[in-house]
């Protein structure tokens, strides 16, 4: 099975950075997802790492240490809008497809 | 239609009810996965489809049935709803080459 933990509520500033901790056991990791999902909506897909490293797409990145069992989301410049909840999503190579085990989740809450 | 629709949005059943949530791409992906969400608990696999035809268990089947007759529809059944089944529920896709999940709205629904 797998084991993913991440933390439950963070609270930051706007235009300030913010790093979402996600630790994992898998016993055939193949790949980490993160996606962001506001109040009442469906998740969105905000990143993918299969390989060690920082992934960057404007603000967002995404860090990965398979070593580790590992990852972070670094959120920057951070504005009101990304007040939303972040889901950690591992996939193992042992699932008989693509299928995801999600984190609880980290409700982020950005303040003026 | 674009990307996956679910329907109904939201819902009020009795318990004792049959019910089916029904879920339709447009995406041509491959697999299809239907998650519940629940405050606390996260995002947690109920049935998934690798392709049509096929269906495996997830992790909280019980009380669920699903079926997959062709590519783009997915619908999930509720033989005789229980209160325990109140929750949000995500369909979700994604193309074999791993992409993550492009999912649903949702549809809400509250057993009494």
């Amino acid at each position: 099975g797998q084991n993913i933990d991440q933390p439950t509520e963070m609270t930051a500033t706007e235009g300030a950075i913010v790093q979402i901790n996600c630790t994992y056991q898998t016993s055939g990791f193949n790949g980490l997802f993160w996606y962001q999902q506001h109040a009442g909506e469906a998740p969105t897909f905000l990143s993918y790492n299969v390989l060690d490293g920082l992934e960057e797409k404007g603000r967002f990145s995404s860090f990965l240490s398979r070593s580790k069992g590992y990852s972070y989301l670094l959120l920057k410049e951070l504005q009101m809008k990304d007040s939303a909840s972040y889901l950690c999503a591992v996939r193992d190579r042992g699932n008989a497809g693509n299928m995801l085990t999600f984190g609880g989740g980290t409700r982020l809450m950005v303040k003026p | 239609i674009a990307g996956i629709t679910q329907a109904p949005t939201s819902q009020i059943l009795a318990a004792g009810r049959r019910m089916t949530l029904r879920c339709t791409q447009d995406m041509r992906h491959n697999a299809m996965y239907w998650y519940r969400q629940d405050l606390g608990l996260g995002l947690r696999l109920i049935h998934y489809s690798n392709t049509a035809g096929t269906t495996g268990k997830g992790e909280v089947p019980d009380g669920y049935s699903v079926s997959r007759a062709n590519t783009d529809d997915f619908p999930l059944t509720l033989a005789s709803a229980v209160p325990s089944q109140t929750s949000v529920y995500f369909c979700a896709s994604s193309d074999r080459a791993g992409d993550g999940y492009t999912f649903g709205s949702g549809t809400r629904l509250t057993v009494v």
